[in-house]
């Protein structure tokens, strides 16, 4: 079936602009995770949600930072105000939770340049 | 919160010989353990992955090693081919928090 998809695939906007980054995941997921990757570094964990609700925002490096999943599926990372520190590859990721195991397949990423 | 520590950072390895990349955790809760191949431009990929109720697991020429009680683990990789090349992720997951926590990478190049 289809895996983890992100739109758009490439993102350049300049600071101070609002951008919005999409995540659909697969079909029957019911955990939706945002991370960033910095060039040479590990993705780092931005926000979860199981189902529509956010169960942790921890990883929100501030208040610009913003996701939603109204229906429980598609969600939308909403950054304002970008900077030029927000920089990086988005990746989206979700896992069918199970109590014995905690996969996630990741999609393919939005490489945003903010200049 | 957790953290993951992974060595080295760049590995180059023969063709046909093996590599390890070897990850340590601070959390004890953590409790499951996967492994993920980046290539360049694309998205990271499972390889493999361990509970921790297990202490090896292998896939033909991958395998993984995990040791609850040092809080480290390791990956494997016997026979290296050139498309082994890539950026090898390890990460912790914790059930109670539900946070996957990723290593900082390794860069593995095989050398024909």
């Amino acid at each position: 079936g289809a895996g983890v998809s992100q739109t758009p695939s490439n993102k350049v906007t300049e600071k101070g602009k609002y951008v919005e980054l999409r995540c659909d995941p697969i079909s029957g997921h019911t955990a939706l995770y945002w991370y960033r990757q910095s060039l040479g570094q590990g993705p780092e964990f931005l926000i979860y949600f199981q189902g529509t609700g956010a169960a942790d925002d921890s990883g929100l490096p501030n208040d610009r930072f913003f996701a939603v999943r109204p229906e429980g599926s598609v969600s939308t990372l909403k950054i304002q105000r970008t900077e030029r520190g927000d920089s990086a590859v988005y990746l989206c990721a979700s896992s069918f939770r199970t109590d014995s195991q905690e996969t996630q397949y990741f999609g393919p990423g939005t490489r945003l340049l903010v200049l | 919160g957790e953290n993951v520590e992974q060595h080295p950072s760049t590995l180059s390895v023969q063709e046909g010989d093996s590599a390890v990349i070897k990850c340590t955790y601070s959390d004890s809760a953590s409790n499951y353990f996967p492994w993920y191949k980046q290539e360049l431009g694309k998205r990271p990929q499972l390889i493999i992955d361990i509970r921790s109720n297990v202490g090896e697991k292998k896939d033909q020429r991958i395998a993984v090693t995990l040791n609850k009680t040092a809080k480290h683990f390791s990956l494997h990789i016997t026979e290296t081919q050139p498309e082994d090349s890539a950026v090898y992720f390890c990460a912790a997951y914790n059930f109670g928090n539900e946070k996957l926590t990723f290593g900082t990478g390794t860069r593995l190049t095989i050398i024909p």
